[in-house]
């Protein structure tokens, strides 16, 4: 069945370090692909989404390219913040159907 | 902004009672899921609701889960006779339209000892 593996955590960065988080994925068609995000005490919120091969996803400095070659989804961001620190979670939806194929997560602790 | 929001936020429960967890979605949404991850693990679909039915479920969902929205408003997940196995975050998410983003909650933590 559909799948989505991201690369294990935690991540330490420190403050205005370049983040890399892998994100991969099999699926039997072509699904869309999400980056969520959750903050500390908050639920899980949309940070990007690609529909299509080779869209690009961007929000908040962070953005992540549609790879079908490579089924790949990796989220970037040049220069983060403290405030990044997070839980990242790559996800797919395959059909119409709404439901969504989460990752493990991957926790983004940034020092100052 | 609108949001959904999920009570209780932690639940501690005796293994083998029953356990309701509640979410109130966003007021014009019409498309209604379950979600758990288990610590360490991957975020899990449970189940979606469409129309006052069950539009879909996953294996996990089986008959010691139920869902309902009694009121309009509410939308509940009751587990019945709960296991240690239960044990986990479970997030509720609503949208407008399937292909539409989904929102979620903050999510209940379900502590079954």
């Amino acid at each position: 069945g559909d799948s989505v593996t991201q690369m294990e955590g935690p991540v330490t960065l420190s403050e205005e370090a370049f983040l890399t988080i892998n994100c991969t994925y099999t699926a039997t068609g072509y699904p869309s692909l999400f980056w969520y995000v959750q903050y500390p005490g908050e639920g899980l919120q949309l940070l990007l989404k690609a529909t299509k091969a080779d869209d690009k996803g961007s929000n908040k400095g962070f953005e992540a390219t549609y790879r079908k070659e490579t089924t790949s989804f990796h989220l970037e961001k040049g220069s983060v913040q403290v405030s990044d620190s997070a839980v990242y979670f790559c996800a797919l939806r395959e059909g119409s159907q709404g439901n969504l194929i989460f990752g493990k997560g991957t926790k983004l602790s940034v020092k100052p | 902004e609108p949001e959904v929001t999920q009570t209780p936020s932690h639940q501690v429960t005796q293994m083998g009672q029953e356990v309701i967890l509640r979410c109130v979605p966003i007021s014009n949404h019409l498309y209604f899921y379950w979600y758990r991850q288990i610590l360490g693990q991957k975020v899990e679909f449970l189940v979606s609701f469409y129309n006052n039915e069950i539009s879909e479920k996953s294996e996990i969902f089986d008959d010691q889960f139920s869902v309902e929205r009694p009121d309009g408003s509410n939308f509940t997940l009751k587990i019945r006779s709960t296991k240690l196995e239960d044990s986990a975050m479970y997030f509720c998410a609503s949208k407008y339209i399937p292909t539409g983003e989904a929102f979620f909650g903050q999510g209940t933590r379900l502590t079954v000892v």
